[in-house]
């Protein structure tokens, strides 16, 4: 089946530095999105991808839907300490579930 | 205001009871889904559905069930056949619509089987 390969499993970074992970498959996607689960929490939607290549912020967050359409990045600058929790990558092609990536869990030391 | 609602939050069953989780939403969204989550884990999707009256299964149906009478309730029940039930159960839904994939979730119910 299709699989996500997200990285890096886990980090821990100093407050004020910035962040990067990303994903990665071998199937080709249409669609790509960054969620943030936070303890015991439902994942949050953070930013939605539909086009190769496509470059997209949030306030601190930037991604970008790879132009091969296999792969994604996620990009979090000067982190704060409420940027902790759990990233997730997920990729979709037609009406079929999302794949979702086994996530990177971020800590920030203050 | 418009959400994902899943009830209870916390849920405690004993052994070889069936219990269900409740999830509905008031988006008008024609598809949802439910995911189990395990401790340092990422979602595992049990089944989905795309219109009432039907549903598919997921990569981890066996010893679930579900129903979808209503566009906007789904609720999933937990039987005593699953083998190990306890972990955090997410609901999620989204619209079906051509280039627009964003799936939503609700908060979450923590299911313990003592």
């Amino acid at each position: 089946g299709q699989q996500l390969n997200q990285s890096p499993q886990s980090m821990f970074i100093q407050e004020g530095e910035d962040v990067s992970m990303n994903c990665t498959s071998s199937s080709i996607f249409n669609t790509w999105l960054w969620y943030k689960q936070e303890p015991g929490e439902g994942p949050v939607l953070l930013i939605a991808l539909y086009k190769a290549g496509e470059l997209t912020s949030n306030g601190r967050l930037t991604a970008q839907f790879g132009i091969t359409r296999k792969d994604s990045f996620l990009n979090i600058s000067a982190s704060i300490p409420s940027d902790v929790g759990i990233y997730f990558c997920a990729a979709i092609t037609g009406n079929t579930p999302l794949v979702f990536g086994k996530g990177t869990r971020l800590s920030v030391i203050a | 205001d418009g959400g994902i609602t899943q009830s209870p939050k916390y849920l405690f069953r004993k052994e070889g009871q069936n219990v269900t989780l409740s999830c509905e939403q008031n988006l008008n969204h024609d598809a949802m889904y439910w995911y189990r989550q395990d401790p340092g884990q990422g979602l595992r999707l049990i089944y989905y559905s795309q219109i009432v009256n039907d549903f598919q299964k997921g990569d981890i149906a066996e010893g679930y069930s579900v129903s979808r009478e209503k566009k906007e309730s789904f609720p999933l029940t937990v039987t005593s056949a699953q083998k190990n039930p306890t972990a955090f159960y997410l609901c999620a839904s989204s619209i079906l619509l051509a280039g627009l994939n964003e799936q939503f979730f609700g908060p979450g119910t923590r299911l313990t089987v003592l």
